[in-house]
């Protein structure tokens, strides 16, 4: 069966602290996605990861990938208040489908 | 920018009804899925399609079909819905080998 699984599922941090997000997966994913929801609005793409061992990184944000651990990170630095929002992991494990992790709550308390 | 629309952000109806939500998208993408979203369990896969008049099961399709007639527009439809229909619904189109792109969902109540 394919899960995604994130931990945490809520998650409050201070401005300035740095944390992580993580994402396993069951099985092999051909690629993998992290978005990002605020609240009552849709979702939006921040990263596709490929390989084994990608890092991508956008501001405050930056994502990696361990295909061989089948785990997934997402650590933000430095966090300010506007990165408050949900973050969503998915896998792409063929077909082109996306099979969606719970989401973290990020909360970013002044 | 890819754009994908959906007919209403906010749907009201009773129990019983026939209830359309349509999907629209501008960038020729020939994939496109419909989810569901509640708290607690992240986005589920209700429907998607490879390609016009194509439609395939996703994970939770009972009480749901599709209709995808061009290649832009991709409908759910729920035959006669229940209260344990209401839900976010968001729906989302990919070019084949690139990632997906949502629309602003349907927060659907039933009554």
């Amino acid at each position: 069966e394919l899960k995604v699984e994130q931990n945490p599922l809520f998650l409050s941090m201070q401005e300035g602290k740095n944390y992580t997000i993580y994402c396993n997966y069951s099985t092999t994913s051909d690629r993998l996605y992290w978005y990002r929801q605020d609240p009552g609005k849709s979702l939006e793409s921040l990263f596709v990861l490929l390989s084994n061992g990608a890092v991508k990184q956008e501001g405050r944000l930056m994502a990696s990938l361990d295909t061989k651990a089948r785990l997934s990170t997402l650590h933000i630095t430095a966090a300010v208040h506007d990165l408050s929002a949900t973050y969503f992991c998915a896998g792409d494990f063929g077909n082109e489908k996306l099979t969606f992790g719970t989401g973290t709550r990020l909360t970013i308390i002044p | 920018d890819v754009k994908v629309t959906q007919s209403s952000r906010y749907l009201v109806k009773r129990t019983g009804e026939k209830v359309f939500l349509e999907c629209v998208q501008d960038m020729d993408h020939e994939n496109m899925f419909w989810y569901r979203q509640d708290p607690g369990l992240g986005l589920r896969l209700i429907y998607f399609s490879y390609d016009v008049k194509m439609k395939e099961k996703g994970d939770i399709p009972e009480g749901y079909s599709v209709s995808r007639e061009k290649k832009e527009r991709f409908s759910l439809i729920l035959e006669s819905a229940s209260t344990n229909q209401t839900s976010m619904y968001l729906c989302a189109s990919s070019l084949s080998g690139g990632g997906q792109y949502f629309g602003p969902g349907t927060r659907l109540t039933v009554t």
